[in-house]
């Protein structure tokens, strides 16, 4: 089974920092990569998927990369509400496989 | 507006079992493979199950497979996950959630707002 591993698994910024998230998959999975937030006491939100499309609603201040095996969600200016778990999900072509990776703690510093 | 209701959740006994429901509403169920997703109190999230669109394919994470059945009734817009022989590490908060329509991607666009399954003597 591909196993997804993100860094940090916390972290802790200012208000205005750019934040950056990487998750890694063990194989290749193309870009079948997703980014999701989970605010404190809530639902999972879906951010980006197909690794660098910004989901209709979210702020374009979110940004995905990459390709293959390694991938990176960024904050380009960190705000309050961003407060949350993110996490990465990989997804197949084909049914099966779609583990999320373990998250990361994004805190205000 | 599209919608993901989910319940059944519950406290029940080591070894029984329990079947969740999701009523779907706002978008054309029958058109949409959908997911179970669950969460450990204080823990990240583990998929758990998926069916196709039209209940012909579904898939099982390791951890249920043999034990947890994924199905769905169309005409009523409902999904299901029949839960059997639960263990205590089955104790979870359980969402239902929708593939986006989005050809070539699998990701989850509209979740539930979950369901609290709690496995205890």
């Amino acid at each position: 089974d591909i196993q997804m591993t993100q860094s940090p698994s916390s972290l802790s910024a200012s208000v205005g920092d750019r934040v950056t998230i990487t998750c890694r998959a063990s194989q290749g999975i193309s870009n079948y990569l997703a980014w999701y937030q989970q605010k404190p006491g809530k639902v999972p939100k879906l951010l980006i998927y197909a690794a660098s499309t910004l989901q209709s609603g979210v702020p374009s201040r979110f940004s995905g990369s990459g390709s293959g095996t390694d991938f990176t969600l960024t904050i380009s200016s960190l705000q309050p509400e961003d407060v949350a778990t993110y996490y990465c999900q990989k997804y197949n072509s084909a049914l099966g496989g779609f583990t999320f990776g373990p998250g990361t703690k994004v805190d205000i510093k | 507006q599209v919608q993901l209701v989910e319940s059944g959740g519950g406290v029940v006994q080591p070894g029984r079992s329990l079947r969740l429901s999701c009523a779907a509403s706002g978008f054309t169920f029958s058109s949409y493979g959908m997911h179970w997703v669950r969460q450990a109190p204080g823990k990240g999230l583990e998929w758990v199950a998926v069916i196709s669109y039209d209940g012909s394919n579904k898939y099982y994470a390791d951890s249920v497979k043999g034990r947890f059945t994924i199905s769905r009734d169309n005409s009523k817009n409902t999904l299901y996950l029949q839960m059997n022989s639960l263990r205590a590490e089955d104790t979870a908060v359980y969402y239902c959630a929708k593939q986006i329509a989005v050809a070539g991607t699998r990701a989850f666009d509209i979740w539930g707002q979950g369901t609290m399954v709690t496995v205890s003597s």
